[in-house]
């Protein structure tokens, strides 16, 4: 069965660190598209960053620069290092799966596996 | 950035009724648009990629269509576990999956 899991998530001070961490099974965290998704319940679903099978990373302007993306292979797991936190950060954050699937000349991007999610409060 | 609308943004319906939901992008992204169900607590799950491609194990009464700007989601007959919040998605570009709002589909 394929797995994501999530852990880390925490109560921070405003400009302070995190570090989440996604432990997969069932996937190959390097030969799968990866990412993360947060949700509040003021704004709602946004997706946050993405890294690719080849190693290119994206990230929503809300947080570029601030937060990093990255996986262990040995591991299997998938990070998000998150600096410089903010109260607007507070979020549940989920671990996905993007797959693709080839229709004619296109591939189309979906997010079919998701972890439980973990918390992150952002707070003085 | 591209903006996902979704209306409307709560649904009262009752069990066997059709019921349709509307997801319009702020520009064309093709059929580059997938939809999500949620419950309270847990995670959203993959309904329709594609804007009309059934996901594994996902009840036929589900069904996706839509190009360009203009999307939607129906269910055919809603059954008492489709009661939740519904979530559009669009993945035209890696400079942002955007999500809609959501639509939460309550009991009338």
């Amino acid at each position: 069965e394929v797995q994501l899991m999530e852990f880390g998530g925490g109560l921070v001070q405003p400009g302070g660190s995190l570090r989440l961490s996604c432990s997969a099974s069932g996937l190959n965290v390097t030969q799968n598209y990866m990412g993360w998704v947060r949700q509040t319940p003021g704004r709602g679903l946004e997706w946050v960053s993405l890294i690719f099978s080849g190693g290119s990373t994206f990230y929503a302007d809300s947080v570029k620069g601030r937060f990093t993306i990255s996986r262990d292979t040995p591991k299997n797991m998938l990070f998000f290092e998150m600096n410089s936190l903010r109260a607007e950060d507070t979020a549940v954050y989920y671990c996905v799966r993007v797959e693709a699937s080839r229709r004619e000349s296109d591939y189309f991007y979906y997010m079919d596996v998701w972890g439980k999610g973990t918390t992150v409060t952002v707070s003085s | 950035d591209i903006q996902m609308t979704q209306s409307p943004s709560s649904l009262p319906a009752s069990v066997g009724d059709r019921v349709t939901i509307t997801c319009r992008a702020s520009q064309r992204i093709n059929s580059f648009l997938n939809w999500y169900q949620q419950k309270p607590g847990k995670a959203p799950k993959l309904l329709i990629y594609g804007a009309s491609s059934l996901q594994s194990g996902v009840p036929s009464r589900f069904s996706g269509s839509g190009s360009g700007t203009d999307f939607t989601l129906t269910i055919s007959s809603l059954q008492p576990e489709d009661f939740a919040t519904y979530y559009c998605q669009q993945t035209y570009t890696t400079l942002g999956y955007s999500f809609g709002q959501g639509t939460r589909v309550e009991i009338k």
